[in-house]
């Protein structure tokens, strides 16, 4: 069955310092790949999408992600966090039925 | 450009009413998501209507339906409401479907009492 795996509930960074979220997903085809951000209280924000080409992908709010198909993985990247950046994130993956699939997020906290 | 406008952004009711949430997606687009939240299920999918007709459905009882008009404008109804339907309700538009990424609206919070 697909599926999507954000193996961190929650990450703790020190604002200044990078960070990296991960993402598994688990699809036979060559997959369509998100990341969204939430504030709390908000609805989401896309961050940034894979459809097919480079497998590094820049975002907005200095985000990227990089797709590894070898490793089933789409993982999210930021060099240098801000306290702003506090929200969860949220992975998903697009099937063959025009349906997503989603992560169960990760919560980032920022420390100051 | 005006983003996804929902409405009410709050809202309480009483167990056994119904209720109905409006979104109006960005001007353009014909696909709109609806998805149910909440902190122990996640985001869970309820439908999708493309050009007036559902063309997904997420595996909620017959109590949750949703239309699309052809301004593109969409409602959900939730009837005879249950405790359990307390949640963040997203809608979510996109030019040809989710494939192209969504834009979310910032949701109706519904409560039940």
């Amino acid at each position: 069955a697909q599926s999507v795996t954000q193996p961190d509930i929650h990450i703790t960074v020190s604002e200044g310092a990078s960070l990296e979220l991960r993402c598994n997903y688990s699809y036979g085809a060559t997959p369509y790949l998100f990341w969204y951000v939430q504030s709390p209280g908000q609805g989401l924000q896309l961050l940034l999408k894979y459809f097919s080409g480079d497998t590094l992908v820049q975002g907005i709010k200095g985000f990227e992600a990089e797709f590894k198909r070898s490793q089933s993985s789409f993982n999210l990247r930021k060099p240098s966090v801000h306290w702003s950046d506090a929200a969860e994130y949220f992975c998903a993956v697009g099937d063959s039925n025009y349906q997503l699939i989603w992560g169960a997020g990760t919560k980032l906290i920022i420390k100051p | 450009k005006a983003g996804v406008t929902q409405t009410p952004r709050y809202l309480i009711k009483t167990r056994g009413q119904q209720v109905t949430l409006s979104c109006s997606p960005i001007s353009g687009h014909r696909s709109v998501s609806w998805y149910q939240q909440t902190p122990g299920q996640g985001l869970q999918f309820l439908f999708e209507y493309f050009s007036e007709t559902q063309r997904n459905k997420g595996n909620f009882p017959g109590r949750f339906s949703g239309r699309q008009f052809s301004n593109s404008r969409s409602e959900m109804n939730v009837s005879t409401l249950e405790l359990g339907d307390s949640a963040l309700y997203l809608c979510a538009s996109s030019v040809e479907g989710p494939h192209y990424g969504y834009t979310f609206g910032s949701g109706t919070r519904l409560t039940v009492v």
